[in-house]
């Protein structure tokens, strides 16, 4: 199974709002509405920050939100702000039971 | 609160065999809600998942790595273990253990019902180099 699609970097301003988009295939993120999101600050581990596509876990701020059309999901944050700053992954479940993620995406606060 | 923590050796040797432990603790291994996971991550490169197995034992592995790598669980220790043969630069990366979930509607009890990663531990570095 490949790894879904990422742009390898995204920035915005503070206070600005940008996207992330991460795109797959019929046989994952097509498939399913099984995709998750997850957040990764430099030598630390990543954490989860949304699940089935649009859920956030508790205590993850509702800056973030993710949405899907088709093969391709989408992670939004509003109100851009410097602790924002990290690689964002991406992650899909898969018709042969697999979990695949993204290639990452560094999101840079200008 | 839930933490998670890998250990093992940081340094194996060309087609020897990589051995890593997770110990789980503010949890039970054996909750029937959850699964307990590998993942990777190379130097400077992506998340990769690996396996996936259940307090029952049960297993699902990704196809490509599933000849070379073997998880076990030992629920009187709170502990899941990985172990990855024949392993070769390639196999160099940070790995992760992990508490996973399934996903609404799919088969129960099973661990290639697993959707998304909820938990991770701290991460520990192997370098396979002679």
């Amino acid at each position: 199974q490949s790894a879904l699609t990422q742009p390898a970097s995204v920035s915005g301003s503070p206070g600005q709002s940008i996207t992330i988009s991460c795109t797959g295939s019929s046989t994952d993120i097509g498939a399913y509405d099984f995709v998750s999101w997850y957040q990764q600050h430099p030598g630390k581990a990543p954490q989860l920050i949304i699940y089935d596509v649009t859920n956030r876990p508790s205590g993850v701020s509702n800056r973030f939100s993710g949405s899907k059309s088709g093969n391709t999901a989408s992670l939004t944050i509003s109100g851009l702000q410097g602790e924002d700053e990290a690689d964002y992954y991406c992650g899909s479940y898969t018709s042969s039971s697999t979990l695949v993620f993204g290639g990452g995406t560094k999101v840079t606060v200008l | 609160q839930l933490q998670l923590r890998e250990a093992g050796p940081g340094l194996v040797k060309p087609s020897e065999t990589l051995s890593l432990t997770c110990t789980v603790s503010g949890g039970s291994i054996s909750s029937s809600n959850f699964y307990w996971a590998w993942i990777r991550q190379a130097p400077g490169k992506g998340l990769e998942w690996f396996g996936n197995v259940y307090y029952t034992g049960r297993t699902y592995y990704k196809p490509s790595l599933k000849s070379r790598m073997t998880i076990s669980v030992d629920t009187t220790e709170n502990q899941f273990s990985l172990r990855l043969t024949s392993v070769t630069a390639a196999d160099t990366a940070v790995y992760y253990c992990a508490r996973a979930e399934a996903g609404p509607r799919l088969p129960t009890e099973t661990p290639a019902s697993v959707t998304l990663i909820r938990d991770w531990g701290q991460g520990t570095l192997v370098t396979v180099s002679s």
